[in-house]
Formats: C-alpha cells, structure tokens, sequence
C-alpha cells in the first residue's frame, strides 16, 4: 500500500536536545511538507522541499531543520534552539504536477519536551 | 496574504441531525478548495475538493461541500450524522505557485 510513514509515535525530549523526527513516503511524490500543530492553531508549515537537494523554510522555520537527499526521505529535526517544541508534527507529500493535487499526511508525531 | 477562517471552533450535533461546517477565504482569485478530517492523534484524511466545474462536490463519508464566488465560502455538509463522524475537520486553500494555507480547525461533537 501507497502511503507515508512517521517514527516514532511519541517522543519525548529533555531540554537541550536536538532530536529527529522520520517521515518516509513510497507515493513517488516530488513535494513534501512538515507541519506544527497546536491545539486552536490549525497547522503551521515549517518545512517544504519541492524537489530532491531542494528544501525551502516555511512560516515557523526557527528552532527547526531538514534535510532531503532522497526523493522518499525527509526528516525533521528539532534543535534546542526550539523553544516550545511540544506538539503534534505532521509530515505531508503531494504531486506537484497538478494545482488541485491534494496533500497526504502521515499519521504524525507527537514530540513532549520533559 | 492568503487567509482562511472556520468561524465555529466547536459544534455539537445530535446524531441523525444534519451538519454545516463553515469556510470562508480571503484573497481575491479562485482558489482551489479542500476539506480535511482528523481524528485525535491521527493525520488529515481527505474529505474532497473543489478546482472548477459544478459548484457542489460530493465527497468520502457522505459529505458534500458547496462553493459559492459570491460569498468566497466553501461549506461542508452532511444530511445525516453519524457518531462516527466525531472530529476535527479543517477546510485549506491553495493557489497555483503558493503553499496551502489551513484553517484553524472546527471541532465536532456527536451527541448519542
């Protein structure tokens, strides 16, 4: 089955760490996202990569970095530059052939700083 | 800048009852349109889309959602509720070039 993969489920931290996040996607998708979400805030794009060796920031970047080396890969990581970093992460891939090409999402991560 | 507001942060319904969750936009063009569930602790599933066409789009799970120009909104809706359908649901635009913009969320309870 097609779809995207998040490790771990949970995650817990203690301050000063820089800790990573996974996020693997077998849709061949060129496009992926890695989103905040907070509880009332929606989600909040941190990341996005277009392309292989291409990531660009995204509205909360700081605290935050990526990398994307292979097509299927893009993992996250939370540095302890990161202030409040306890929340929900997403990680998305998308077709970019398309403008009405849709978002898939993972099942997420929830990172708690102890 | 793009925008876009849920102006229901929770909505309880009965379950039989009908459901509208509301999505309005901001900016002027067109833009494409889409409706997500989530489920605590899960990702955002698809409900459906809207790029062009016929105004009303039919979707997963029975909803269905209706584009208005007019009123830049893009409602979701549902006849009949099930206890199933309890959860977070959020409405995201996209215009060609630029990043999705997601809505704040409304989230749904389903009274027995």
């Amino acid at each position: 089955d097609g779809g995207i993969t998040q490790s771990p489920k949970y995650l817990f931290r203690k301050e000063g760490q820089n800790v990573t996040l996974s996020c693997e996607q077998n849709l061949n998708h060129d496009a992926m996202y890695w989103y905040r979400q907070d509880p009332g805030q929606g989600l909040r794009l941190i990341y996005y990569s277009q392309i292989v060796n291409d990531f660009q920031k995204g509205d909360i970047a700081e605290g935050y970095s990526v990398s994307r080396e292979k097509k299927e890969s893009f993992p996250l990581t939370v540095t302890s530059a990161q202030k409040n970093p306890t929340a929900f992460y997403l990680c998305a891939s998308r077709e970019t052939g398309d403008s009405y090409n849709e978002q898939f999402f993972g099942p997420g991560t929830r990172l708690t700083v102890l | 800048a793009q925008s876009v507001t849920q102006p229901d942060i929770h909505i309880t319904v009965s379950e039989g009852a009908s459901l509208e969750l509301r999505c309005n936009y901001s900016y002027g063009a067109t833009p494409y349109l889409f409706w997500y569930v989530q489920s605590p602790g899960q990702g955002l599933q698809l409900l459906l889309k809207y790029f062009s066409g016929d105004t009303l789009v039919q979707g997963i799970k029975g909803f269905e959602a209706e584009f208005k120009r007019s009123q830049s909104s893009f409602n979701l809706r549902k006849p009949s509720v099930h206890w199933s359908d309890a959860a977070e649901y959020f409405c995201a635009v996209h215009y060609y070039g630029q990043n999705f913009v997601f809505g704040p969320g409304t989230r749904l309870s389903v009274l027995p």
